[in-house]
């Protein structure tokens, strides 16, 4: 079963304005960390934004924010302001088992399957 | 700047060579990498986890001789693809999570990428 779905495969917008990409995931582990890759033509993975399960409040990172709803098990990334080198590929992942008994965290990562965003100018 | 390097960024070579890639951390040590795939337009899919000392624990249906992986050290870590062939043909990157206590919202830091290209 796909644990992260991103069932927007090609989202387009206008330059400066709003866009939110959605992200849904599935996971019975109550400690996991979700992340936002941007993910240029070039092919570099540039990290956007951190939630963590335990989090009390939405995680924001300049234009970026995360709309986290954990009843529904959604993450969905908002870009404001939208600028034209936003135009790229955009990952949701997923990592779960963040703890373990000594505290440290670097459990593998699940990736959704991509929204390609295009910003008109 | 980058805190992990991968190369070579575009390998083209001819159908049965074999092709190393490296994927160094440069200022944190990492007892894992992680090695994905990514065809074009598609998501990445983890091939491989490379552990550094131990034998990589590899994901269902991929080939541990075809996908040969080396963690010799606490910055380096090699797959390298035996005898490729044209479906071999892929992006491949590494990450490696900077490692610490309570560093769950560490992101994993990825290489650039190597665009592999098989004729």
């Amino acid at each position: 079963a796909q644990k992260i779905t991103q069932t927007q495969p090609g989202m387009f917008v206008q330059e400066k304005e709003a866009v939110t990409l959605d992200c849904t995931y599935d996971t019975s582990d109550p400690s996991y960390g979700l992340f936002w890759y941007k993910q240029p033509s070039s092919g570099e993975m540039i990290f956007l934004i951190y939630q963590g399960s335990y989090d009390q409040q939405n995680a924001t990172e300049g234009r970026y924010s995360l709309n986290f709803q954990k009843a529904r098990k959604s993450a969905n990334l908002v870009i404001s302001a939208s600028q034209l080198g936003d135009s790229a590929m955009y990952f949701c992942a997923m990592r779960e088992g963040i703890a373990n008994a000594g505290g440290t965290s670097y459990g593998k990562l699940t990736f959704g399957q991509g929204t390609i965003l295009t910003v008109h100018p | 700047g980058a805190v992990v390097s991968q190369h070579p960024s575009r390998v083209i070579c001819k159908s049965g060579t074999s092709v190393k890639i490296e994927c160094r951390s440069l200022d944190f040590q990492a007892t894992t990498m992680f090695w994905y795939r990514q065809f074009p337009k598609q998501s990445l899919m983890l091939m491989a986890t490379s552990n550094e000392g131990s034998k990589a624990t590899y994901e269902q249906g991929v080939e541990k001789d075809k996908f040969l992986i080396n963690h010799a050290s606490l910055t380096l870590s090699t797959l390298t693809v035996t005898s490729a062939h044209p479906e071999d043909s892929s992006f491949y990157i590494c990450s490696a999570p900077r490692e610490g206590v309570r560093g769950s919202n560490q992101p994993q830091h990825f290489g650039d990428g190597t665009r592999l290209s098989i004729l």
